[in-house]
C-alpha cells in the first residue's frame, strides 16, 4: 500500500485559506487520493477524493500534481470549525483488493485561530 | 442520511470479560471496517469485511475477532478484554470501489475503558 506524509501541525488564520500538503511518492497508477478529517471527539468525516484531476467540491478543492506523487487540500475560508485532524490516505487499487480498506496515517493537526 | 450506529458511546468492562461492540449500518454497504484510535497513534485497522461472512485481517488483530452475518452489522468481538485495548472505537462503512459514492462513513465512537 502506498503510504503517505503530512507535516504533523499547521495553523491558519480565520478567513483565509488553509492549504494541506500530501506526500504519496509511491502511489501506483489505480490509486485514489481522499482526505477525511476528525473533529475532536467525533468519528472521521470525509472531504474530497481524486484520481489526477484537481476536483472540487462546496467543502474543499483538491490539488493532484501531474506526477501524482502530492496533493494539497484547500480549504478556500477556514472558519473555527474547521479546527481538526486532516487525513490524507491512499486507496488500495480495487483490482487487487476487494475491500477497499482505508488505512490512516498520523494527520495533521489544522489550529483556525481567530 | 447515512447513519452508522455503534451500540454504546461509553463502555466500561473488567478484565477478562467477553466483550461485544456492535454497529449497523444503514446503506446497503458491503464494506465495513473497524478502527482502535489512540494518542499518538492515530486511527489503525483492526478488521474488514467487504461481504456478509467475509472478513480480513487489518494492521492490528491480535486479541479480537469479528462477526458479519448481516449485511448491516458488523460486531467486534474481545474474546478476553485486557487493560491494553483500552481505547476508542470506531466502525465505518462504504460502498467498494467501483460502484458510485465510495466515500467511508464513520460512527461516533464507542470509548472503551477496561479496568
Amino acid at each position: 500500500d502506498a503510504k503517505t506524509t503530512q507535516p504533523p501541525s499547521m495553523d491558519c488564520a480565520e478567513g483565509r485559506a488553509a492549504n494541506l500538503p500530501c506526500n504519496h511518492s509511491t502511489i501506483s497508477g489505480n490509486e485514489y487520493v481522499y482526505w477525511y478529517r476528525q473533529i475532536h471527539s467525533q468519528g472521521p468525516q470525509y472531504i474530497i477524493h481524486g484520481l489526477k484531476n484537481n476536483e472540487t467540491n462546496e467543502m474543499a478543492s483538491l490539488i493532484i500534481t501531474e506526477d501524482r506523487k502530492s496533493s494539497t487540500l484547500i480549504l478556500p475560508h477556514a472558519t473555527l470549525r474547521d479546527t481538526a485532524v486532516y487525513y490524507c490516505i491512499v486507496r488500495p487499487n480495487p483490482f487487487y483488493n476487494q475491500g477497499g480498506k482505508l488505512i490512516f496515517g498520523q494527520g495533521t493537526e489544522l489550529s483556525v485561530k481567530p | 442520511d447515512v447513519k452508522v450506529t455503534q451500540s454504546s458511546r461509553y463502555l466500561v468492562k473488567r478484565t477478562g470479560e467477553k466483550v461485544f461492540l456492535e454497529c449497523v449500518q444503514d446503506m446497503d454497504h458491503e464494506n465495513m471496517f473497524w478502527y482502535r484510535q489512540d494518542p499518538g497513534l492515530g486511527l489503525r485497522l483492526i478488521y474488514f469485511s467487504y461481504d456478509v461472512k467475509m472478513k480480513e485481517k487489518g494492521d492490528i488483530p491480535e486479541g479480537y475477532s469479528v462477526s458479519r452475518e448481516k449485511k448491516e452489522r458488523f460486531s467486534l468481538i474481545l474474546e478476553s478484554a485486557s487493560t491494553n485495548q483500552t481505547s476508542m472505537y470506531l466502525c465505518a462503512s462504504s460502498f467498494p470501489l467501483g460502484q458510485g459514492n465510495t466515500e467511508a462513513f464513520f460512527g461516533q465512537g464507542t470509548r472503551l475503558t477496561v479496568v
